[in-house]
């Protein structure tokens, strides 16, 4: 099983609707959390940090749930601009950072 | 402000030979990582390096070391090149405590033949 899991892809939605990614982590010792996104053969872009209570950042919602260890990202009011990949990521204190596989977003007119 | 940066773009090398990647990080900041990212996979955390030293290190062989220099830019090395080391190499900076947001540089797009 991998350290860091996240929802298959691909999701497939229309301008204008609402889509959820969730992301399991394994390891109790993650301390913080990131969604990053990823634009086909580009680097990953830092989207915002994950906090226990919860951040907003525009149409993009983020939570960490550390009793079941999981986060989330929403996207409210998609824009055709969203297709992309997004990616979670879970650090220790220690440094190490480990990335979730992604999952595709494909926004459609 | 100049990001992070990464050279060279793309590269070409021959199973069994030697590879160096070059990161300069983010102004401001002194902390180095270094992933791989094969298609249609998540970056893999190789190391990190912080006072030139490695801090952390992933799941990788020796064949992967690395180096931290005073300006804090860094190398990543791999020696006897596989097929399956082809793959983009990203490097990310962070300043600030371990675990940090980071961001990462364009990458390296590495093809082994």
């Amino acid at each position: 099983r991998k350290e860091v899991e996240q929802d298959p892809g691909p999701f497939n939605v229309p301008e204008g609707a609402t889509v959820a990614f969730n992301c399991t982590y394994s390891n109790s010792a993650s301390q913080s959390f990131f969604w990053y996104r990823q634009d086909c053969r580009k680097e990953p872009k830092l989207l915002m940090s994950v906090y226990s209570s919860g951040n907003e950042d525009g149409r993009f919602t983020a939570q960490l749930n550390r009793a079941s260890q999981y986060i989330s990202l929403l996207i409210r009011d998609s824009k055709l601009s969203d297709s992309a990949t997004y990616l979670c990521a879970v650090n220790t204190n220690a440094g190490k950072s480990t990335f979730g596989d992604g999952t595709t977003l494909t926004v459609k007119p | 402000d100049a990001g992070v940066t990464q050279s060279p773009t793309h590269l070409i090398k021959t199973r069994g030979q030697q590879v160096t990647l070059r990161c300069s990080p983010k102004s401001g900041h002194d902390t180095v990582s270094w992933y791989q990212q094969a298609l249609g996979q998540g970056p893999q955390f190789i190391f990190q390096y912080y006072e030139e030293e490695e801090r952390q290190r992933g799941n990788f062989p020796d064949r992967f070391s690395g180096h931290q220099f005073p300006n804090y830019s860094s190398e990543l090395n791999v020696n006897a090149l596989l097929l399956g080391d082809s793959a983009l190499y990203l490097c990310a900076s962070s300043s600030g405590p371990p675990g940090t947001e980071a961001f990462f540089g364009q990458g390296t797009r590495l093809t082994v033949v």
